[in-house]
């Protein structure tokens, strides 16, 4: 079965701070996956998508599919990063129909 | 108004009423979902339609009825919800789903309280 794994609900860094935010999928085939954002008041918006390997507001993410993880990095969290970060999947031939995970929400202190 | 815009923001309705969601996106996509968001649940994927059929039913119970009757807009009919059925409501659209290009762009959502 499909399944996105966000194993942290809360990050709290320091600005200035690395920050990664992990994400592991399960699924068969040949996923494409994203990171999603929604920033407090606004709706949700994609961030970055694996088939880009775009740098995004300094945000990278390697799919790894040894790992089958898709971890969010950045080297200096700033404090306009806060938000609810959420990592997702689509399968094979899937279109839009994406697999969320739960969502991590970061939050960068001062 | 660009985008993907949803109403009514806020939903107030008893187990015994009958009311619709609405979406409409001038994107010019192909492609329309209803996904859900509860509380400490992942979003769930409940409808997709594309160029206006329906190609997806994620075991969502009928008394959540959707409809499209065109690219443009999306419905979704709610009638003798369940308290458990409050959630805010997702709509997104992307080009299509046979294109590749698999970005969503969402609604701001509709929160609906069932009392």
């Amino acid at each position: 079965a499909q399944r996105v794994t966000q194993p942290e609900k809360l990050l709290s860094v320091f600005k200035g701070a690395p920050v990664e935010l992990k994400c592991n999928y399960s699924y068969s085939g040949s996923p494409e996956l994203f990171w999603y954002v929604q920033y407090s008041r606004q709706r949700l918006q994609l961030l970055l998508r694996h088939i880009s390997r775009e740098s995004i507001k300094g945000f990278t993410a390697d799919l790894n599919k040894g790992e089958t993880s898709f971890h969010l990095k950045k080297p200096f969290a700033q404090e306009e990063d806060s938000a609810m970060y959420y990592c997702a999947l689509s399968g094979d031939n899937q279109g839009g129909k994406l697999i969320f995970g739960q969502g991590t929400e970061l939050s960068v202190k001062p | 108004e660009t985008g993907v815009t949803q109403t009514p923001r806020h939903l107030v309705m008893g187990m015994t009423n009958k009311k619709s969601l609405k979406c409409e996106q001038h994107l010019g996509h192909n492609a329309m979902y209803w996904y859900k968001q509860s509380a400490k649940k992942p979003l769930e994927l409940m409808f997709v339609y594309n160029f206006k059929e329906q190609t997806e039913n994620n075991s969502v119970p009928s008394r959540f009825s959707p409809e499209c009757p065109n690219s443009s807009h999306l419905f979704l009919h709610l009638h003798t919800l369940q308290p458990e059925d409050s959630a805010l409501y997702l709509c997104a659209s992307s080009q299509d789903l046979d294109s590749g290009a698999n970005v969503l762009t969402f609604g701001a959502g509709s929160r609906l309280t069932v009392l």
